[in-house]
């Protein structure tokens, strides 16, 4: 149980496009999800907190107007990295909380490498 | 300033031993402490969590909270080569965000 995907494991793209990286929970439902990112060797990076059906949260110095998110049902977050540059290519992870457990234990996704060319 | 902090390591055990893992965290009101394992290149996974003082075993696994030291542990018992990675404390105090530590790197030699 508690099973996180993501989709596409791996993305290049170039410079200027939009890249769109989904976030399902498969055997759960998830109200909350949350967006990460990591550059090699460093530590996890909060980006921002997906609720179902409202606005995400972004964290501090997190571009709101260029990692759009969307979390339209209950096992599906989407995150699209817009105009990407090169800047913008790094390990991007989900997790997502078990709406049902009333825990805050998160379960990642497997991740999305991103590469803007 | 809510924070977790740990040792970055790499700590060396060898193959057998016993692998202690250490996190402290400065917001008394936590609630829930979380011990994840990241292999390089890959996402974090869960191994324990702990609500309770005390100590909470998961097969090899203890992990031991102390909310009056704010200090929360990882015991990795018979350490196997496969447990080489990086080591991350998460913390939840109250919110929706967990508050990770950078990470404690393991080496288990054989």
């Amino acid at each position: 149980g508690a099973v996180v995907s993501q989709h596409p494991s791996w993305v290049i793209c170039k410079s200027g496009t939009s890249v769109k990286i989904e976030c399902r929970s498969l055997d759960f439902q998830a109200t909350t999800m949350f967006w990460y990112r990591q550059f090699p060797k460093q530590s996890l990076m909060l980006m921002a907190t997906s609720n179902e059906g409202s606005k995400a949260t972004y964290e501090q110095g997190v571009e709101k107007d260029k990692f759009l998110i969307n979390h339209a049902s209950l096992t599906l977050s989407t995150l699209t990295v817009t105009s990407a540059h090169p800047e913008d290519s790094s390990f991007y992870i989900c997790s997502a909380r078990d709406s049902g457990t009333g825990q805050e234990t998160q379960y990642f996704g497997p991740g999305t490498r991103l590469l803007v060319l | 300033q809510k924070e977790v902090e740990q040792n970055s390591g790499p700590l060396s055990v060898p193959e057998g031993a016993i692998a202690s893992l250490n996190c402290t965290y400065s917001d008394r009101g936590s609630q829930s402490f979380f011990w994840y394992r990241q292999y390089s290149g890959k996402s974090p996974e869960l191994i324990m969590f702990i609500y309770s003082n005390g100590d909470k075993e998961d097969g090899r696994f203890t992990a031991q909270l102390n909310k009056a030291s704010q200090y929360v542990s990882l015991l990795i018992r018979d350490s196997q080569p496969s447990d080489s990675a990086t080591y991350l404390c998460a913390v939840n105090a109250n919110t929706d965000k967990l508050i990770f530590g950078t990470g404690t790197r393991l080496q288990v030699f054989p």
